[in-house]
């Protein structure tokens, strides 16, 4: 099994501000990683696929990057909708499908 | 436009048994992946069970496994999730979430999630 793991587990940042969150995998997953965000009394919402693929709709504030074991989300200009959970989770060896144990990100 | 909705969710014994559903619309639902994910309280993701679009590949979580059926009617438009042996932890929001389509590969991230419903188990 896979195993996600992502730091920090909480983000204190200030709006308009930059914020970077890590993904790591215990093996490498390729490009086979997606992002997604939740807020309180929410589904997930996808946001990134394929490592660095914004889904329809994203907007461009939001950037992945990485690949192999190794990742990152972006979110470049913090806005008072982006405080929320952040998820990783790979698709490249499964079963299991899993996930990062979540970043939170709150306003500072 | 793609709506998932399950229900089904409530409270249940420990070693209890529960049906959930997952109803589709707004696709063609015989042509999608489909799982279940569940997130227990204050806690992350917890991806539990997989069906192909014909219903004939299906995966569990070792956590589940022997336990748990996961199954689907094409007709209906309905994915579901038999729950036998529950457990307290169990306990937990349970999402329907659909994988993209597949095109010369098949990916499986999750493009649309349903809101979820509730399973608590508990004496």
């Amino acid at each position: 099994e896979i195993v996600m793991a992502q730091s920090p587990a909480t983000l204190s940042v200030s709006p308009g501000e930059r914020a970077t969150l890590s993904c790591r995998a215990s093996q490498s997953v390729s490009s086979k990683l997606a992002w997604y965000q939740q807020k309180p009394g929410q589904a997930p919402r996808l946001l990134i696929y394929d490592a660095s693929i914004r889904a329809t709709g994203i907007p461009a504030r939001f950037s992945g990057s990485g690949s192999g074991t190794e990742f990152t989300l972006t979110i470049s200009s913090l806005q008072s909708e982006d405080f929320a959970v952040y998820y990783c989770q790979q698709y490249s060896n499964w079963p299991p499908l899993t996930f990062g144990g979540g970043t939170k990100v709150e306003i500072k | 436009e793609v709506h998932l909705e399950e229900s089904g969710g409530g409270l249940v014994q420990p070693g209890g048994s529960l049906r959930l559903s997952c109803a589709a619309s707004g696709f063609t639902f015989s042509s999608y992946e489909m799982n279940w994910v569940r997130q227990a309280p204050g806690k992350g993701l917890e991806w539990v069970s997989y069906i192909s679009n014909s219903g004939y590949t299906i995966y569990y979580a070792d956590s589940v496994k022997g336990r748990f059926t996961i199954s689907r009617d094409n007709a209906k438009n309905s994915l579901y999730l038999q729950m036998n042996s529950l457990r307290a932890e169990d306990t937990a929001v349970y999402y329907c979430a659909r994988n993209p389509p597949c095109g010369n590969d098949c990916s499986r991230w999750f493009d649309n999630w349903g809101q979820g419903t509730l399973v608590t188990v508990s004496s």
